[in-house]
């Protein structure tokens, strides 16, 4: 079974503030995929990253930048100098060998304050 | 700019009703994915396609429940009859082929509400 954990349920900062979304994982598959969406009020689901078993190489666009270790099965999410824009609810999602459906973690709300 | 589109975005109707969601996945993608989202359930997956041919069904209702994709560019989902625990928002997703199956591009979600 595959299973994604969010443990933070909410998160609230100042702009500017630098923001980490944990995010940790378990499947038994091989090969999987991570992945990482925003959520906007607007209520949309945007696409952030997706990034797969064997690349464990860490990512950065931008003001984001992801860190992926499987020793720990985490793949977390950091946000440099937050931004009120960056106020949205994010999920980690799961894909592996079984099929190309996604295994959303719960979500965590991110509200950054002026 | 490609996008999934859903129709309709919002949708009220009484218990007992047939509601339809449709789904336009974007040009040339070949799986499409419904899934749905509650607040004590988060995002679940209801089915996926590809090629227009079911792959997964598990996570519908199957008495009330089912979704089809008539062509290509057109994919449906139904409830008949619909009841009070199916108001939550639907999406819709499309992913290309082989292992762009793998990055979903999601549409802007039916809300139903039903009373």
């Amino acid at each position: 079974a595959q299973k994604v954990t969010q443990a933070q349920t909410e998160i609230s900062v100042v702009e500017k503030e630098d923001v980490t979304l944990d995010c940790v994982y378990e499947t038994r598959d091989t090969t999987y995929y991570l992945f990482w969406y925003k959520q906007p009020p607007s209520g949309e689901l945007v696409f952030l990253i997706r990034r797969n078993s064997f690349d464990e190489q860490n990512e950065i666009s931008g003001r984001y930048s992801w860190n992926f270790q499987k020793s720990t099965s985490s793949f977390n999410f950091t946000i440099t100098a937050s931004q009120v824009v960056d106020s949205a609810v994010y999920f980690c999602a799961l894909s592996g060998n079984s099929g190309y459906a996604l295994n959303f973690g719960k979500g965590t709300s991110l509200l950054v304050t002026p | 700019d490609a996008r999934v589109t859903q129709t309709p975005r919002h949708k009220v109707t009484e218990m007992g009703q047939e509601v339809t969601m449709r789904c336009q996945p974007i040009l040339g993608h070949n799986t499409v994915f419904w899934y749905r989202q509650t607040m004590m359930q988060g995002l679940e997956l209801l089915a996926y396609f590809r090629n227009r041919a079911p792959l997964d069904d598990s996570g519908m209702p199957k008495d009330r429940f089912s979704a089809e994709m008539p062509d290509a560019t057109l994919a449906t989902l139904k409830i008949q009859p619909s009841e009070p625990r199916d108001s939550a928002v639907y999406f819709c997703a499309s992913g290309g082929a082989g292992d762009l199956s793998y990055e979903q591009y999601f549409g802007p979600g039916t809300r139903l509400t039903v009373t």
